[in-house]
């Protein structure tokens, strides 16, 4: 089935770091794909919806350049997250879409960041 | 607007016991409807969908019927296990459109052996 790789799994790093999040899709190409932002308990919030070679579409309230998306690939999405600071600290999800109508979404794992 | 309501957790149930999470929907037109399941420290897995109405989706024995004039989409089990203990969530995509999904606030359940 479709499988979607996301790395790193956890991570912990002082406040001002900026972290990188990257999402692949690995047996199947991916135009657009999505990162999402869960507190916890919560359900999930979606930042942003990525497409492959044109700029991130962010949703209401989400900064952009808080929020870096890059998607230099069909099979590659990254999300930096610049400076990090101890609210940012959340369980950060992204999918992607296969190319192609009727095809449903596909999780990673999610990342979990704990900014300290 | 599109929105999702669900069942709020956490729902506790003994193994083999018949399981119902209650959603409901509002959209314009006619969404696509999805259960998805996150077991813990994972992310999200499509459990099932179903496009139209009258609609069945199903899969490792949980059911769900896509009911246009109540407008909901509530996941059955008959009897449920305790690696079923995840948190779900109900979501849909509007306008038969498969990019962006609207999630409900999740339901977590515990199965007790």
């Amino acid at each position: 089935g479709a499988v979607v790789s996301q790395h790193p799994s956890r991570v912990i790093c002082k406040s001002g770091t900026s972290v990188k999040i990257e999402c692949r899709s690995l047996d199947f190409q991916a135009t657009t794909m999505f990162w999402y932002r869960q507190f916890p308990k919560q359900s999930l919030m979606l930042m942003a919806t990525s497409n492959e070679g044109s700029k991130a579409t962010y949703e209401q309230g989400v900064e952009k350049d808080k929020f870096l998306i890059n998607h230099a690939s069909l099979t590659l999405s990254t999300l930096t997250v610049t400076s990090a600071h101890p609210e940012d600290s959340s369980f950060y999800i992204c999918s992607a879409l296969p190319t192609g109508r009727g095809q449903p979404q596909h999780f990673g794992d999610g990342t979990r960041l704990s900014i300290l | 607007g599109n929105s999702v309501t669900q069942m709020e957790g956490p729902v506790t149930l003994s193994e083999e016991a018949f399981l119902t999470i209650n959603c409901t929907y509002t959209a314009t037109g006619y969404p696509s409807l999805f259960w998805y399941v996150q077991y813990p420290g994972e992310g999200l897995q499509l459990l099932l969908k179903a496009t139209k109405a009258d609609d069945k989706g199903s899969n490792k024995g949980f059911e769900a019927t896509y009911r246009k004039e109540t407008t909901s989409f509530h996941l059955e089990k008959g009897s449920v296990q305790v690696s079923d203990s995840a948190v779900y969530f109900c979501a849909l995509s509007p306008m038969n459109r498969d990019d962006k999904i609207i999630f409900g606030k999740g339901t977590r359940l515990h199965i007790l052996p």
